[in-house]
């Protein structure tokens, strides 16, 4: 079965360079959501888009943003990193059904190491 | 903000005991899920709870939803090797999904 597709798996950067990561969802799952998470700590709400509009938003810092496509791909836009921004970010998706946000199908992350 | 607390945020189990992991919710929710996070690996969703009071059970675990759907727990028995993970509930309020922080489970032989 199709799973979420995040790329690139691994991206080193350097301080007040910029980053884009990507989101491919399950097909037919229209809500993506994007989590970032620190080493060993638990996995911290950024954004989340349903039919290609943001529908919340949680810790996302101003230097980031996100936007989700036509063909429900989603990016996470970083700018002007900071070392604090070295994390595991993991996007999920979900077809949500009626006010229960559903099971969310994580992809295996994109590992970002600002230097 | 909605906050969802988790404890304990260790398990060092011995093998074959059993163990339970508890998370509790500042606001009612509207359910609960639990995922379990593999060393190195991405959350796997592991079951839902939707109903007040609810209890369900997949093999060694059981998931219990509380009566005011403000808490939740997940019991293990007879702990095995291969249930070496953290295992993070997630408060559903209104598509707000907010994770607690985790119990990371360890086994010993």
């Amino acid at each position: 079965a199709a799973g979420v597709i995040q790329s690139p798996r691994h991206l080193i950067k350097e301080k007040r360079e910029t980053a884009t990561l990507k989101c491919y969802p399950i097909p037919r799952h229209d809500t993506v959501y994007w989590y970032q998470q620190g080493p060993g700590q638990d996995p911290q709400f950024l954004i989340s888009f349903y039919e290609k509009m943001q529908s919340d938003k949680g810790s996302i810092p101003d230097r980031f943003s996100a936007q989700q496509f036509s063909d429900y791909h989603s990016e996470l836009n970083m700018s002007s990193l900071e070392l604090g921004d070295s994390a595991l970010y993991f996007c999920a998706s979900s077809d949500p059904r009626g006010r229960n946000t559903g099971e969310l199908f994580f992809g295996e992350g994109s590992r970002l190491t600002v230097l | 903000g909605q906050q969802v607390m988790q404890i304990p945020q260790y398990q060092h189990v011995q093998e074959g005991e059993d163990f339970t992991t508890y998370c509790n919710s500042s606001t009612t929710l509207s359910n609960i899920q639990w995922y379990k996070q593999r060393p190195g690996g991405h959350p796997v969703f592991l079951i839902q709870l939707v109903k007040s009071g609810e209890v369900k059970k997949q093999k060694r675990l059981t998931f219990q939803f509380g009566e005011a759907k403000k808490n939740s727990s997940l019991h293990i028995t007879a702990t095995q090797t291969t249930d070496v993970g953290t295992y993070f509930c997630a408060g559903d309020n209104d598509y707000k999904l907010s994770f607690g922080a985790g119990t990371t489970v360890t086994v010993r032989a």
